[in-house]
């Protein structure tokens, strides 16, 4: 089924673990994102891509980073993980154009403890 | 300064009645997207209903329609005949340079809507 696919869906990692969250897309999409959800906040804009090779900071990255080395991946990595990034992440994607909407994952639960 | 502003951290209605969320956007630009997203408990993000800056018609989708006052800066939700099946959080974004693309989705805090029977 075309869609986003967020791997894994629910994580625990203790502090200073690093890890990786996948994202991965079948759409052709050019562009890809990343958001963390907090209860009362809405969605910030973690990094985006608007092609393979092109990244870009958004709202909230210090602790996270991001490389686009195919159209169809966008993985985002935790290199020394806090408390503070316990959140719900999501990946969305779309094209650079036009007015349809973003295609979301099912979002990874993340608990750093 | 916040570019999407939504007012009603929480809000109820009667069953098949009609309720209004409220946005708000700031931007410069003259070329932008505004989307609506429900999300309901389960936790997924679903796309209703999109609103293009040079579109003179108001966005309708449904039971969704899309109440746009440029002048304004307002972009309401409007669920016509609520179902207890609307009760799930919604959320108002934007995207600037809309035609040009390349730029990012921001979102507003939400707006937890509960539909009571």
């Amino acid at each position: 089924n075309a869609g986003v696919t967020q791997t894994p869906k629910f994580q625990v990692l203790k502090t200073g673990q690093s890890m990786t969250l996948q994202c991965a897309q079948d759409m052709n999409h050019e562009y890809m994102s990343w958001y963390r959800q907090d209860p009362g906040m809405g969605l910030r804009l973690i990094h985006y891509s608007v092609g393979a090779g092109i990244t870009d900071q958004g709202e909230v990255p210090n602790g996270y980073n991001v490389s686009r080395s195919t159209t169809e991946d966008f993985p985002l990595r935790l290199l020394s993980a806090a408390p503070s990034q316990t959140s719900v992440y999501f990946c969305a994607s779309t094209y650079n154009r036009g007015s349809l909407g973003y295609t979301f994952g099912s979002g990874t639960r993340l608990t750093v403890v | 300064a916040q570019k999407i502003t939504q007012t009603q951290p929480g809000m109820f209605v009667q069953e098949k009645e009609a309720v209004t969320l409220d946005c708000t956007y700031d931007t410069s630009d003259q070329s932008y997207g505004l989307f609506w997203y429900k999300q309901p408990s389960s936790g997924e993000m679903i796309f209703l209903i999109y609103q293009g800056s040079y579109d003179e018609q108001n966005a309708t989708e449904g039971r969704y329609s899309l109440n746009f006052q440029k002048a304004r800066k307002s972009a309401n939700l409007v669920i016509s005949a609520s179902q207890l099946g609307d009760s799930a959080m919604y959320f108002c974004a934007m995207r600037e340079g809309f035609h040009s693309g390349n730029t990012p989705l921001v979102f507003g805090k939400g707006t937890r809507l509960s539909v009571i029977a």
